[in-house]
């Protein structure tokens, strides 16, 4: 069974500094990639997804980030939060051609104003 | 306004005591998951559903069940054998094939007392 690792519990940083978030997964096989966010009382929603072609991902937000199959990572990146970027992060791994995601432990980011 | 609903919102109690969360979505969406949010731990499947009448066992599903009779719901029962109830509980659905992702629903914090 695949598994998702998140490195980062906490991250605390202020406006305008940049941000990345480390991910690595672990499954040999082809693989759907996600990050998602959770800001306070608000719903999950997805912030950008990876399945095929340019490795480098655009999502919302000023959100990007890169696939390194050799590495099994996708690491999420901005490179100058708000202090409305203050959310949980979490990564998520999809076997290709399967329905089952599996999250990482998630990464609280609080951006100090 | 189409999306996910899940009530209550906060659900208390007593251990021993079955208590079935809701999940109604009016996206037309096949698929449809489980999942339990505990600090640090990310998301974790429970049960998750394909097609209707049909379900599968996620990564947790112990001490928990579920239904799946019309398209647009899908029930999780937290029986008495779920050994620690006590969580945060969101309900996912998705267009059931591949190259779609998961969206989420507000969520549902049980309390066990």
């Amino acid at each position: 069974a695949q598994s998702v690792s998140q490195h980062n519990h906490h991250v605390i940083l202020s406006e305008a500094a940049s941000l990345e978030l480390g991910c690595n997964y672990s499954y040999g096989g082809t693989v759907n990639l996600f990050w998602y966010v959770q800001y306070p009382g608000q719903h999950l929603q997805l912030l950008l997804k990876y399945f095929s072609g340019d490795p480098l991902v655009k999502g919302i937000k000023g959100f990007e980030a890169e696939f390194i199959k050799s590495k099994f990572s996708f690491n999420l990146r901005k490179p100058s939060v708000q202090w409305s970027d203050t959310a949980e992060y979490f990564c998520a791994v999809k076997v290709a051609a399967g329905n089952k995601l599996t999250f990482g432990g998630g990464t609280r980011v609080l951006v100090k104003p | 306004d189409g999306g996910i609903t899940q009530s209550p919102k906060y659900l208390f109690r007593k251990e021993g005591q079955n208590v079935t969360l809701s999940c109604e979505q009016n996206l037309n969406h096949d698929a449809m998951y489980w999942y339990r949010q505990d600090p640090g731990q990310g998301l974790r499947l429970i049960y998750y559903s394909q097609i209707v009448n049909d379900f599968q066992k996620g990564d947790i599903a112990e001490g928990y069940s579920v239904s799946r009779e019309k398209k647009e719901s899908f029930p999780l029962t937290v029986t008495s054998a779920q050994k620690n109830p006590t969580a945060f509980y969101l309900c996912a659905s998705s267009l059931g094939d591949s190259y779609n992702e998961q969206f989420f629903g507000p969520g549902t914090r049980l309390t066990v007392l």
